[in-house]
């Protein structure tokens, strides 16, 4: 069955530096998401991305963010000045359009734990 | 600010019996709801979705939902001590298709199944 992969499953990083965390969507989908869960914490939702344009959101997404679709298979979140608030699972997840009976479901890759120290 | 609220347990079930997970959400106008299962230290994993009033139910995975209640709910028959992990409540928002839609997760169940 095809998955969400995300590379690296860990990065470790010093304060102020920029990282680049990448995901490729399963092949079909069309909708792709940013979500992170810091330890202990409930999962938040960070960006969403449909047709090569940020379609919605959060607070926690500020200008330190980006996301890109730089070819037809890779997904890319970037944190230009990472802070120590950072660190977290950053979850990749992508949707297909809508198909009658499973219209909304989002899949999510295995995460990359962001370490900032 | 929208709310999707879970007893966080931890919830102790022996093995064969039947497991029972509970979500409210504050979000009138939200259609869409899911179930997801996490593994300590692993991502989030689809295991049921449901979008009408009613029972769904997917193998020994039953999802109820109630939108006059704002209440929606997880049965798990046989559990099987694979079973035990945090399940995940998460509500959809947006209008899908333009692709604005969000997932708003609470916080889990932790789920406990005792051999």
């Amino acid at each position: 069955e095809p998955e969400v992969t995300q590379t690296p499953s860990h990065q470790v990083t010093q304060m102020g530096q920029e990282v680049i965390l990448r995901c490729v969507p399963i092949s079909n989908h069309l909708y792709f998401y940013w979500y992170r869960q810091i330890l202990g914490q409930k999962v938040e939702f960070l960006v969403s991305f449909y047709n090569n344009e940020i379609s919605e959101k959060s607070e926690i997404f500020d200008d330190q963010f980006s996301v890109e679709r730089p070819d037809g298979s890779n997904f890319t979140l970037k944190i230009r000045s990472t802070k120590l608030e950072d660190s977290a699972m950053y979850f990749c997840a992508s949707r297909l359009r809508w198909t009658s009976g499973r219209a909304y479901e989002q899949y999510f890759g295995p995460g990359t734990r962001l370490t900032v120290t | 600010q929208k709310e999707v609220e879970q007893n966080s347990g931890p919830l102790s079930v022996p093995e064969g019996a039947i497991a029972s997970l509970n979500c409210t959400y504050s979000d009138r106008v939200s259609q869409s709801f899911f179930w997801y299962r996490q593994y300590s230290g692993k991502s989030p994993e689809l295991i049921m979705s449901i979008y009408s009033n009613g029972d769904k139910e997917d193998g020994r995975f039953t999802a109820q939902l109630n939108k006059a209640s704002q209440y929606v709910s997880l049965l798990i028959r046989d559990s099987q001590p694979s079973d035990s992990a945090t399940y995940l409540c998460a509500v959809n928002e947006g209008i899908s298709n333009f692709g604005n839609e969000k997932l708003t997760f609470g916080t889990g169940t932790r789920l406990t199944i005792i051999p």
